[in-house]
């Protein structure tokens, strides 16, 4: 079975600061990875993929991931992080009939 | 469009009741995922159905259950409450194949919470 692995429960970084979410995953011939965010009091909601292709891909509010065949991993990235980015990410993996989860990241933007 | 519904929004019950869940998917969405996010955990899949049939469980027992209605929405049930149950309960809806696109619509949750 596939599975996830979030390093860091949170990670507090000043605004406009570049920010690091760290994402590993098990091992697998293929594989379909996900970030998803849960804003405060929201569902979550579905950041960016990597189903195929290119290695990085990009969210359309500045975040991206890359995927690390060598090193298993699919880092989320952002350059300058704002107060709105204030959330919980979950990195997430795609196994069979479902979507597994990682146990999430708290971002904690500082003023 | 309509977004994901879910119902009630909170909830508390006690060990031993039983609770059911109601979820409206997505107008055009044909598949309802149901997911039980316990606090500080990351959403754990409980099952999914499809065109009213179950169609893939994870780890959950017996006494959750589902039901998914021919305008696809849903309910998840759990009988014999027990403490460990207290949790956000989670749907998504999706076209098949959402699990291979990431393409899962969720709504805000249900918090239950067991005494």
């Amino acid at each position: 079975a596939q599975s996830v692995t979030q390093l860091d429960s949170q990670v507090p970084v000043f605004e406009e600061a570049p920010v690091e979410l760290r994402c590993n995953y098990s091992s697998s011939v293929s594989v379909y990875l996900f970030w998803y965010v849960q804003y405060p009091n929201q569902g979550l909601q579905l950041l960016l993929k990597y189903l195929s292709g290119s290695t990085l891909v990009e969210s359309i509010n500045g975040f991206e991931a890359e995927f690390n065949k060598s090193q298993t991993s699919f880092h989320l990235r952002k350059p300058s992080v704002h107060i709105s980015d204030t959330a919980e990410y979950f990195c997430a993996v795609s196994d069979s009939d479902k979507i597994i989860f990682g146990k999430g990241t708290r971002l904690h933007i500082l003023p | 469009e309509t977004g994901v519904t879910q119902s009630p929004t909170h909830l508390i019950k006690t060990r031993g009741q039983q609770v059911t869940l109601r979820c409206s998917s997505q107008s055009g969405h044909n598949t309802v995922s149901w997911y039980q996010q316990a606090l500080g955990q990351g959403p754990q899949f409980i099952f999914q159905y499809y065109r009213e049939e179950e169609n893939g469980r994870g780890n959950f027992p017996p006494r959750f259950s589902g039901l998914q209605f021919p305008n696809y929405s849903s309910e998840l049930n759990v009988n014999a409450l027990e403490l460990d149950d207290s949790a956000l309960y989670l749907c998504a809806s999706s076209l098949e194949g959402g699990e291979y696109t990431g393409e899962l619509f969720f709504g805000e949750g249900s918090r239950l919470t067991v005494l």
